[in-house]
């Protein structure tokens, strides 16, 4: 149980369906993020909520669009994806304030593109 | 431009040695350094972290050292035990904003028992 839930864990969907993912947390964070983990590549941060204000949008195109309705809540709205977009899409919480603070993950959604 | 490197992708060491996992990062604003350890079908989970204040920091068995200088960081496991088989993350932010933080490509440790 790592406090953060993540659903579905796995998604194939089609380049014109219409999906969404959902990320949960309960350790009292106020911030949460969205990144997108590709085969051989870093770990990319995409979406970073702080007190549900968008505070970085990390040049993530329109067809994916976050949404932020209280601090414990985050879903990622898919559109219209391409091929490439299939990666595992991991969801992270942390508590902002002075000083640093690890981010907790989830076990993440792997999203595959037809 | 990466801005974080693990430059090797894997480590294999048999158990009871020292594992030695190695991080060079090019941004010298970077100020708090933290190590993610994963395992298949599982997200990251924090291990343990730096603030680039000290050189040194210990949880257990685990050792972050961190060489402001060089620009480097490196995480000691001692001794190693096969439950340690797993990608370890090394990443990176800037002036405290740990809401930005910069991954590494991660190495994959196999501990042989």
């Amino acid at each position: 149980e790592t406090g953060v839930t993540q659903t579905p864990r796995h998604l194939v969907m089609g380049m014109t369906n219409k999906k969404s993912l959902k990320c949960e947390q309960h350790l009292g964070h106020n911030a949460m993020y969205w990144y997108k983990q590709s085969a051989k590549k870093p770990l990319e941060l995409m979406f970073v909520y702080n007190f549900k204000e968008q505070t970085e949008n990390n040049s993530v195109p329109s067809r994916f669009s976050p949404e932020c309705p209280n601090s414990s809540h985050l879903f990622l709205h898919l559109h219209t994806l391409q091929p490439e977009d299939s990666a595992l899409y991991l969801c992270a919480s942390s508590q902002v304030k002075q000083g640093n603070q690890p981010q907790h993950f989830g076990d993440g959604t792997r999203l595959s593109i037809l | 431009d990466q801005q974080v490197k693990q430059n090797s992708p894997s480590l294999s060491v048999q158990e009871g040695r020292i594992s030695i996992l190695n991080c060079d990062y090019t941004n010298s604003m970077f100020d708090y350094f933290l190590w993610y350890k994963k395992y298949p079908a599982e997200g990251p989970t924090f291990l343990i972290s730096i603030s680039s204040i000290k050189d040194k920091n210990e949880d257990g068995r685990f050792t972050v050292f961190l060489n402001k200088s060089a620009k480097h960081l490196s995480l000691h496991i001692v001794p190693s035990q096969p439950g340690d088989s797993a990608v370890y993350f090394c990443a990176a932010s800037v002036q405290g904003g740990s809401e930005k933080l910069v991954f590494g490509k991660g190495t994959k440790l196999t501990v042989n028992p």
